[in-house]
């Protein structure tokens, strides 16, 4: 149980264009989803939390309006990066929490050329 | 006051020996840690996790021994495999503060070596 799935598991796009990252909880509803960044060698970088039905709570620091977030549902949240550039590539993970347990999803790998 | 020390930033251990990695934390409004495993372009992978009442948990080769008073917790890895090579993440949260957010150490990359 508790298996979070994120699709894709890595995209390549170009400099200038926008690429959507969809978060799913695959056999339980999660009522706050969270976006995490990570570089190479590093801990997780929270980005933004995400309540469904509701406006996502961006770190400080994180462009709301680069990094949309939509929580449409209890099993679904998707962050969409606008606008990609090169310095945007990075390892996405997404978790869904159930109470206080935080399951993560496999990540997505994301390069901007 | 948010910040989760991790330590060692590395490790090596013989296959079947102990691993320890420490924490600690200056937040006593933590009530929830959790340990996660990570592989090299995976998610983490919850591990085990404990909460301040209890003092040590075990789940197979996996042990937390919690100290409260010393806000100081660890992961004990018995009998370690070469699978087990992996980052380890501990992590804090505050369940029922203004927004549950894991607070995450800087991460311990393991290495057992056959």
């Amino acid at each position: 149980g508790a298996v979070v799935s994120q699709h894709p598991s890595w995209v390549i796009c170009k400099s200038g264009t926008s690429v959507k990252i969809e978060c799913r909880s695959l056999d339980f509803q999660a009522t706050t989803m969270f976006w995490y960044r990570q570089f190479p060698k590093q801990s997780l970088m929270l980005m933004a939390t995400s309540n469904e039905g509701s406006k996502a709570t961006y770190e400080q620091g994180v462009e709301k309006d680069k990094f949309l977030i939509n929580h449409a549902s209890l099993t679904l949240s998707t962050l969409t990066v606008t606008s990609a550039h090169p310095e945007d590539s990075s390892f996405y993970i997404c978790s869904a929490s159930v109470i206080y347990e935080q399951y993560f999803g496999p990540g997505t790998r994301l390069t901007v050329t | 006051q948010q910040q989760v020390k991790q330590s060692p930033q590395s490790l090596i251990v013989q296959k079947g020996g102990i691993s320890i990695i420490n924490c600690a934390y200056e937040n006593t409004a933590f009530d929830y840690f959790p340990w996660y495993q990570q592989f090299p372009g995976k998610g983490p992978a919850l591990l085990i996790a404990i909460r301040p009442d209890v003092s040590e948990k075990k789940e197979g080769r996996f042990t937390i021994s919690f100290n409260k008073s010393a806000k100081q917790f660890s992961l004990h890895i018995m009998d370690s495999q070469p699978g087990d090579s992996a980052t380890y993440f501990c992590a804090a949260l505050n369940y029922g503060g203004a927004t549950n957010k894991l607070i995450f150490g800087t991460g311990t990359l393991l290495a057992v070596q056959p």
